[in-house]
């Protein structure tokens, strides 16, 4: 069954504003990780997260892991045209680490108007 | 170009038929994994191998197998295909077992008529 649920599905908005997303679940994660697919390609890692609280950048890309352990969204800062694509949060369940199971969110869709 | 290469790029065949996709990991990655990326949706999680032996399984059919061979390279066998295996399969590396930071390659399409 579905174990992450990531919102917004899709966002249409303004080059030069903030984004922001997020995935939940009902379950405890070891790990958070988000990726950026665009169209055709594979999945690209943007950031990894490891500890609960963890607070990690990479450029204008932000990402947290939360404090319950059962949460992590993802922020980017005055979007730009090619922060087009799909962004996947993907993790693996704390009670399945010796199962080595990877979870992926749906996904959110962002389109940047120029 | 993440380091990842899988062929064919496209895949088109017909109902019943068997088809292999192939994967060549990073260079010193010893893991492979295998995820089915149908329209619109998110990734699932095939089935991973760790140093020629499989390590975790996911949500892979019986008409499904993989192997990794000795050097490293993968391949993903698909049986007796239905129109709703028509999707978009990709491999993805990692150096270690466990598979926090994987590496994803540019996919196969695969399109059952």
């Amino acid at each position: 069954g579905q174990q992450l649920n990531q919102s917004p599905q899709s966002m249409f908005i303004q080059e030069g504003e903030d984004v922001s997303m997020n995935c939940t679940s009902s379950s405890i994660f070891n790990t958070w990780l988000w990726y950026k697919q665009d169209p055709g390609e594979g999945p690209v890692l943007l950031i990894a997260l490891y500890k609960a609280g963890e607070l990690t950048s990479n450029g204008r890309l932000t990402a947290q892991f939360g404090i319950t352990r059962k949460d992590s969204f993802l922020n980017i800062s005055a979007s730009i045209p090619s922060d087009v694509g799909i962004y996947f949060c993907a993790g693996q369940l704390l009670r399945e680490v010796s199962f080595n199971k990877f979870y992926f969110g749906s996904g959110t869709k962002l389109n940047v108007k120029p | 170009d993440s380091g990842v290469t899988q062929t064919p790029k496209h895949l088109i065949t017909a109902t019943g038929q068997r088809v292999t996709l192939r994967c060549s990991p990073r260079s010193g990655d010893l893991s492979v994994y295998w995820y089915q990326q149908s329209l619109d949706q998110g990734l699932q999680f095939l089935i991973q191998y760790y140093n020629g032996e499989e390590r975790a399984k996911g949500n892979i059919l019986e008409r499904f197998s993989a192997q990794q061979f000795p050097d490293l390279h993968s391949e993903l066998n698909l049986s007796s295909l239905e129109l709703g295996d028509s999707a978009l399969y990709f491999c993805a590396s990692s150096v270690g077992s466990v598979p926090y930071e994987q590496y994803f390659g540019p996919g196969t399409r695969l399109t059952v008529t």
